[in-house]
């Protein structure tokens, strides 16, 4: 079973626009992780968010954590072709290992 | 600084057979991990390797092993396939254990295996 699940599983927007996808999880957490997988290719990390953190950017990354409700969101500002991937939010707890959702396919149009 | 490099890239098997897969850690790294991602899925951690030793262990059955070497180097192994086996397989390096330090997992491409 999964920890994380994103929300939309899927969007679609025009470049120029912003993407705005979540992230719920169950279990308390040491710190939450966004990743970005271009089709058929590894995961590339884009930004980490300690728990005891409440928002944090990363140029045109925008995430923010509310532990009190198990959830994270990110914000991709003015969007660009190249950002046309799946993300995926992952929680690292105390068992050594990062638990992923199922993603968010984000797909920008020109 | 040279990333992290799977081999090979893509593997197709027959149920019943059994499979190696190898992973180079990113330089300096010292940790390694091994997920699984069925398609359309967020990846499942198997396990993480840190000095050579299995430091933790997802919901895997023990057919699915692995071997970090000195030089951080990794292996998967995987016996007796199944056809739900059929996935992409990423090994992900850092430099500390998640547990001690918020370190972020650098992956490789992976290797997508496919089980008939």
């Amino acid at each position: 079973s999964q920890q994380g699940e994103e929300d939309p599983q899927a969007l679609s927007i025009q470049e120029g626009e912003n993407a705005t996808m979540n992230c719920s999880y169950k279990t308390s957490i040491n710190n939450l992780q966004w990743y970005r997988q271009n089709s058929g290719r590894g995961l590339v990390h884009l930004i980490l968010i300690r728990s005891n953190e409440r928002e944090k950017h990363s140029g045109r990354l925008r995430v923010t954590l509310d532990t009190s409700k198990k959830s994270s969101s990110l914000l991709i500002t003015a969007s660009r072709a190249a950002d046309t991937a799946s993300y995926f939010c992952a929680t690292a707890s105390d068992d050594y290992k990062l638990s992923f959702g199922a993603g968010t396919t984000v797909t920008v149009r020109a | 600084e040279t990333g992290v490099t799977q081999s090979p890239t893509h593997l197709i098997k027959t149920r019943g057979q059994q499979v190696t897969l190898r992973c180079s850690s990113q330089s300096g790294h010292n940790t390694v991990s091994w997920y699984q991602q069925a398609l359309g899925q967020g990846p499942q951690f198997i396990f993480q390797y840190y000095r050579e030793e299995e430091n933790g262990r997802g919901n895997f059955p023990p057919r699915f092993s692995g071997l970090q070497f000195p030089n951080y180097s990794s292996e998967l192994n995987v016996n007796a396939l199944e056809l739900d086996d059929s996935a992409l397989y990423l090994c992900a390096s850092s430099v500390k254990l998640i547990k001690i330090d918020d370190s972020p997992l650098h992956f490789g491409n992976g290797t997508r295996l496919t089980v008939t």
